[in-house]
């Protein structure tokens, strides 16, 4: 069982650069988010996407685009990474035909812009 | 204020302790209740749901209390496997009928020798 695979695990990259975090599920889940998470703090909703097609900002999109193609794929992308973005990020996706499903997370994908 | 509050501790116990965190949640139409658990850089993973009537497993119980939107988590016979930091999750409603998952910030716990 796959369940949430986000690429890559790691990456570093330059400021100004720009790069797709790559995040695909197997479950068929309607739901998928993207969240970002510092050291010590907590999960920071970047963007979210209810099906394919559709696709909201979370609390902090700056700096950030998605899409939803599919229901399987859900990319982050990245445009003119600034050392702010440095920090580890989380894909989920759940089931939202009801209300009391759990989300299941990929392994993450830790970034370092310098 | 913030739509999901926990206390981020640390909490230091010892081994064998009982230990409790709760969890306030700001939306009364808030409809589904979790516990996560995060290891140190690591995903979050599903730890229990939390029922109305509350509920149990093995050495973790769950309460809710609508009435003072909280909900607690129990955790008997403290291991040194329990040492990590526990989100609370809240399932609602939003704004144009989509679902809102909201995490709290996570309660670390640490148990020791």
């Amino acid at each position: 069982n796959a369940g949430v695979t986000q690429t890559p695990k790691f990456r570093i990259l330059k400021i100004g650069q720009s790069m797709t975090l790559q995040c695909t599920q197997d479950m068929n889940h309607n739901y998928m988010y993207w969240y970002r998470q510092d050291p010590g703090m907590g999960l920071k909703l970047i963007y979210y996407s209810v099906g394919a097609g559709i696709t909201d900002k979370g609390e902090v999109p700056n700096g950030y685009n998605v899409s939803r193609s599919t229901t399987e794929d859900f990319p982050l992308r990245l445009e003119l990474a600034a050392p702010s973005q440095t920090s580890v990020y989380f894909c989920a996706s759940r089931d939202g035909t009801a209300i009391n499903t759990e989300a299941f997370f990929g392994q993450g994908t830790r970034l370092t812009v310098v | 204020r913030k739509e999901v509050e926990q206390d981020p501790g640390p909490f230091n116990v010892p081994e064998g302790a009982t230990v409790a965190f709760n969890c306030t949640y700001s939306n009364s139409a808030s409809q589904s209740f979790f516990w996560y658990r995060q290891d140190c850089r690591k995903e979050p993973k599903l730890l229990m749901s939390v029922y109305s009537s509350g509920n149990e497993d093995g050495r973790f119980t769950a309460q809710l209390n609508r009435a003072s939107q909280y909900i607690s988590l129990l955790i008997r016979d403290s291991k040194l496997s329990d040492s990590a930091t526990y989100l609370c999750v809240v399932n609602r409603l939003g704004s144009g009928g989509y679902q809102k998952v909201t995490f709290g910030t996570g309660t670390k716990l640490q148990v020791i020798p």
